[in-house]
């Protein structure tokens, strides 16, 4: 069964740190990733996307993907109280039919304590 | 604006009764999902359609239907046949991009059974 695995935390980081957040798939042909941001009572929000190994940064959030060892990771820098959230971790499998489902992580709770 | 809207935000069944939540979008997205997501838990597919007139289950369709008689509409009935349909239920699009199936949410509608 193909899977997405996150650590559900919670994550705890003071203001300021870097909180590092991970996630391994399971089907090795996976092509793309992505991480969400939802807040309590909220819908997912999307943060980044990645599909080619190494790093990709948008503002204090970089995303890092390394296929060969199948995990996803994403940093936030200088963490805020307002970036206490759950994150969520997305891979698109290749072998989903024609490429339109994602198979979900359950989520890393971070919490930034001021 | 673009995006997609769900309606209503929050919603009261009765045992017994139908109910149907509505998901319109104007992304010119061409694929729509319905999710649930229970308290503390993930999104648990329900259904998804990537073509008008055309749509497949997910991984929890029983008790549900849809249709997708155009492109921006792809409005969920709850049947009475659902137990346990107490959740968030979370519509989204997506739209096959350079970084693959990228999906967005709409804001969610809450359904209650009292």
């Amino acid at each position: 069964q193909k899977e997405v695995e996150q650590n559900s935390g919670p994550l705890s980081v003071p203001e300021g740190a870097i909180a590092s957040l991970n996630c391994t798939y399971s089907d090795r042909v996976s092509q793309s990733f992505f991480w969400y941001r939802q807040y309590s009572g909220k819908s997912p929000e999307l943060i980044m996307s990645i599909y080619s190994n190494g790093d990709k940064e948008d503002g204090r959030f970089t995303a890092q993907l390394n296929k060969a060892s199948q995990y996803v990771s994403l940093l936030i820098r200088d963490s805020q109280p307002s970036d206490s959230a759950t994150y969520l971790c997305a891979v698109n499998p290749f072998w989903a039919g024609n490429n339109r489902k994602l198979i979900w992580g359950l989520g890393t709770s971070l919490a930034v304590n001021p | 604006d673009g995006g997609i809207t769900q309606s209503p935000k929050y919603l009261f069944r009765k045992e017994g009764q139908n109910v149907t939540l509505s998901c319109e979008q104007n992304l010119n997205h061409d694929a729509m999902y319905w999710y649930r997501q229970d308290p503390g838990q993930g999104l648990r597919l329900i259904y998804y359609s990537q073509i008008v007139n055309d749509f497949q289950k997910g991984d929890i369709a029983e008790g549900y239907s849809v249709s997708r008689e155009k492109k921006e509409s792809f409005p969920l009935t709850v049947t009475s046949a659902q137990k346990n349909p107490t959740a968030f239920y979370l519509c989204a699009s997506s739209i096959l991009t350079g970084s693959g199936n990228t999906i967005y949410f709409g804001e969610g509608s809450w359904l209650t059974v009292v």
